[in-house]
């Protein structure tokens, strides 16, 4: 079945520093992706989102880039603040028998220290 | 606001005693979901619904009932909670599209 597969956490980095969280995932078909974000003791919040290969999408600074040949789906910031700190979850969606069910990765929590 | 609400969001209870968790959404939104979140293992789905009256199972359904019989609600009901059902539970929200709007998630501790 589908998966999706992110790099392991903690990640800790200073202030200002650049940031990349990899995700890859494996899928029949062309699944849309999606980064979503958990701040301490929030529910998740929709980070942004790629429909189709080659799509970037973009929001807050941050951006991903829907790679088909590579099945990736890797998030970056170039200059991170202390209020990133938080999990960071990417996701893809799966049509199966009209069930719009988001498939995840583990969530990588990211520490922004000042 | 659009906003997708859930209470409680804390709750500690012991075996085998009965629960709902509720969840909200006003959005107009057909499709509701719930999902469950444990450590190391992301969120999994427990139980969705195309609409008002059709209900299926997740990929974890095993211990949870839901129901939905106005479009904006989505109780999800443990009959017998066990040790095992103890996680943060999201209810989520969508149009039918791809994107899902979540609630702000129950903590639920079954001793």
């Amino acid at each position: 079945g589908n998966s999706v597969t992110q790099m392991e956490g903690p990640v800790t980095l200073s202030e200002e520093a650049f940031l990349t969280i990899n995700c890859t995932y494996t899928a029949t078909g062309y699944p849309s992706l999606f980064w979503y974000v958990q701040y301490p003791g929030e529910g998740l919040q929709l980070l942004l989102k790629a429909t189709k290969a080659d799509d970037k999408g973009s929001n807050k600074g941050f951006e991903a880039t829907y790679r088909k040949e590579t099945t990736s789906f890797h998030l970056e910031k170039g200059s991170v603040q202390v209020s990133d700190s938080a999990v960071y979850f990417c996701a893809l969606s799966e049509v199966k028998d009209s069930n719009y069910q988001l498939i995840w990765g583990a969530g990588t929590k990211l520490i922004i220290k000042p | 606001e659009a906003q997708v609400t859930q209470n409680p969001r804390y709750l500690i209870t012991v075996t085998g005693k009965k629960l709902t968790v509720t969840c909200s959404q006003n959005m107009n939104h057909e499709y509701m979901s719930w999902y469950r979140q444990d450590p190391g293992l992301g969120l999994r789905q427990i139980y969705y619904s195309m609409n008002v009256e059709v209900t299926d199972k997740g990929d974890v359904p095993e211990g949870y009932k839901v129901s939905r019989k106005e479009k904006r609600n989505f109780p999800l009901i443990l009959e017998s909670p066990s040790p095992n059902q103890t996680s943060l539970y999201f209810c989520a929200s969508s149009t039918g599209g791809r994107e899902q709007f979540f609630g702000p998630g129950t903590r639920l501790t079954v001793l």
